[in-house]
């Protein structure tokens, strides 16, 4: 079965920067954009970017530009976001997503991780 | 970017009953070429990541119950619950993937 393993949960200070994790077990990783959508509590749903691995190219939403940098591993089917400059309101459960379109980066999410729970704190 | 907005905000509906939640995107979603409409639907529930519904406007995810169902073309769409059940008690979004991709605020789902 298809699943995305996501790290666990960061406790970070204002300012810090945090690197999280997504895992593919099973399934197509590489050609598939896998993006990263954060909802703070209480939120809904927020689109940072997405990248497909064997492109190894990213395409961030506007609003993270200069803060995200999203990476992946092929060999080890795993990709990464970071988010730099952490701001009090960057608390935040982030989820990575794969797009179900093959090759596009611009698609609807069929599988996603169980989320990452990110805390700013000073 | 397109702005998604869901109304209602939160609807309460009796067990049995039909539910629908209205999604109208500021500008078309409607790809000519292909005649798809870009847009998806999830639903989440409490603790969980979204789950995929339905995609391209109408099309139902495998494994979806039948009751579920979208419609709707360019800027209005529709996601309806024919026969709402207890677990269908959720936050439903939708999500536009014709160009940046954007969610709607959602709308929460009780029981009445």
């Amino acid at each position: 079965q298809v699943q995305l393993v996501q790290s666990g949960v960061e406790v970070k200070k204002p300012g810090s920067s945090v690197k999280v994790s997504c895992k593919a077990s099973g399934g197509t990783f590489r050609n598939h954009v896998i993006s990263w959508v954060r909802q703070a509590p209480g939120q809904g749903l927020e689109w940072m970017g997405g990248i497909i691995p064997i492109f190894a190219t990213a395409n961030y939403a506007q609003n993270f530009q200069g803060r995200v940098t999203m990476t992946a591993d092929e060999s080890t089917r795993t990709a990464y976001m970071e988010l730099t400059s952490l701001r009090f309101e960057d608390t935040a459960i982030y989820y990575c997503a794969r797009g179900a379109i093959s090759g596009w980066y611009r698609a609807y999410f069929d599988l996603w991780g169980r989320g990452t729970l990110v805390i700013v704190s000073s | 970017d397109i702005v998604m907005t869901q109304s209602p905000d939160s609807l309460a509906v009796s067990l049995g009953e039909r539910a629908t939640i209205n999604c109208t995107s500021s500008q078309s979603v409607f790809y000519s070429s292909n005649n798809k409409n870009y847009l998806a639907w999830y639903q989440q529930k409490p603790g969980q990541p979204p789950k995929l519904l339905i995609y391209w406007a109408s099309s139902r995810e495998s494994g979806v119950p039948d009751r579920f169902s979208g419609s709707g073309s360019g800027t209005e769409f529709s996601l309806s619950i024919s026969s709402l059940q207890a677990e269908d008690v959720a936050v439903y979004y939708c999500q536009q993937y014709y160009s940046t991709l954007t969610f709607g605020q959602g709308t929460k789902v009780e029981i009445k």
